[in-house]
């Protein structure tokens, strides 16, 4: 079965940046895995962030961005703030009409 | 702007079948790049994707949830539904309901989930 990894827990100082990370117990992510990411915050539905790798949903500003490094999605960003702090999960379209969430990496901003 | 909302009972008895209903408002089930879906969260863990379906039918669903679920489409009242059989302890969640846009691969509208609890 796929699992699609993510760190589980990440801190980040306000204004800096950080990298979180999606991929692949086997096998690399790629752009034809469509990754997307969403923030969650407690007691709400997930907002997307970023979808089809690097494109930033609707609203959602600059300082998130989205990329491949490696074998892996990244989801980096830039000049945190204290309202980052929030659940973020990555998805991944395995094909044939099967998505794949990633465990979630709960941040931090302190 | 497109709107979901789950609705169901909120207490379902373990062995016995859990049934969602999301109403789509605000734009129509019947498009062509759209796929409605279903997604859990039990309490303090992550998110899984339980399946979907598109409005001609075709459904798809997680490999490890497979045998129990099934989930549908009625067009004409603009709703999809989930059925989940032999609920569990282990199947008490938040349940979402969600468009995944074909066009853009990506799950761009959800419901604000509701919660089953699983308990005799």
């Amino acid at each position: 079965q796929t699992v699609v990894t993510q760190e589980p827990s990440f801190s980040v100082s306000p204004g800096g940046t950080v990298t979180l990370t999606c991929g692949l117990s086997s096998g690399s992510v790629s752009t034809g895995h469509y990754p997307s990411w969403y923030q969650q915050t407690p007691g709400q539905a997930p907002r997307t962030l970023i979808y089809n790798t690097n494109t930033r949903s609707s609203g959602v500003p600059d300082r998130f961005s989205g990329s491949i490094l490696g074998n892996k999605a990244v989801l980096t960003i830039t000049g945190a703030q204290a309202d980052d702090e929030s659940d973020y999960y990555c998805v991944l379209y395995m094909g044939s009409g099967i998505w794949v969430f990633g465990g979630g990496t709960k941040l931090t901003v302190l | 702007q497109l709107q979901l909302q789950e609705s169901g009972p909120g207490l379902v008895k373990p062995s016995e079948t859990l049934s969602l209903t999301c109403t789509v408002s605000g734009g129509s089930i019947n498009s062509g790049s759209s796929y409605w879906g279903w997604i859990r969260q039990p309490p303090g863990k992550g998110l899984e994707w339980i399946g979907s379906i598109h409005y001609s039918g075709s459904t798809y669903y997680n490999p490890s949830l497979k045998s129990r679920v099934t989930i549908s489409v009625d067009a004409s009242k603009n709703q999809f539904s989930l059925k989940l059989s032999s609920v569990t302890a282990a199947h008490t969640a938040v349940y979402y309901c969600a468009r995944q846009d074909l066009s853009t691969v990506t799950i761009d509208y959800w419901g604000q989930g509701t919660l089953v609890t699983v308990s005799s």
